[in-house]
């Protein structure tokens, strides 16, 4: 079955660097993937989406890259901000495209 | 639009009532969807309706567990009898499908004593 795997431990940088989050896929190769930010206390917010046909993808200082070949998705936070800190998704379809299934999350915690 | 619009916030039961959750997706999506959300076992898809039909509950953990959406502005999960181990934080999202984004509600905390 298709798994989804984020590093479960939390990512604490210094404010002002590159916060890079990691996103594994296996048993299958979605179409695209989209990646959410979630605060205490809320619901997932949507990000990024990225497509299987483009290597990388940006917003302002948010990248997403997406490695078909390894499986991979990274998502990079430039030049940190404590308002940063959140609990950062990733999120591919299933096997029938129709439903977002959800990786475990990681939590960013970036310190001034 | 107000966005996704769930109720309650919040929940206390006792152990073996039934529980009610609701939720109005934004207006003009035609997909939604419940997860439920947990420490252990992080954001589960419970079900996924596209236009006001169920097309895949095989989320749903129990029988005790059913959802409807009547129509294309409200939907329920129901939880009866409700057990401890059905406390989660139940979200409710909507999108217009395809590749959309999902939009989320506030969610319901759930707590059964």
């Amino acid at each position: 079955s298709q798994k989804i795997e984020q590093n479960s431990e939390a990512l604490n940088i210094q404010e002002g660097k590159t916060a890079t989050l990691t996103c594994n896929y296996t048993n299958y190769s979605p179409a695209y993937l989209q990646w959410y930010r979630q605060d205490p206390g809320r619901g997932p917010v949507f990000l990024l989406l990225i497509r299987e046909n483009e290597k990388e993808k940006r917003k302002e200082r948010l990248k997403v890259t997406f490695d078909t070949t390894l499986k991979q998705s990274l998502f990079h936070i430039t030049a940190s901000q404590p308002a940063d800190s959140a609990t950062y998704l990733c999120a591919p379809p299933d096997n029938a495209g129709n439903m977002l299934t959800f990786g475990g999350g990681t939590r960013l915690m970036v310190k001034p | 639009d107000a966005g996704v619009i769930q109720s309650p916030r919040h929940e206390v039961t006792e152990m073996g009532q039934e529980v009610t959750l609701r939720c109005k997706p934004i207006s003009g999506h035609n997909s939604l969807f419940w997860y439920r959300q947990t420490m252990m076992r992080g954001l589960e898809l419970l079900i996924y309706f596209n236009n006001n039909v169920p097309i895949d509950d095989s989320g749903m953990p129990e029988d005790r567990f059913s959802a409807k959406m009547p129509n294309a502005s409200f939907s329920t999960l129901k939880i009866q009898p409700s057990e401890p181990r059905d406390s989660a934080v139940y979200f409710c999202a909507s999108s217009s499908g395809g590749h959309r984004e999902a939009f989320f509600g506030q969610g319901t905390r759930l707590t059964v004593v």
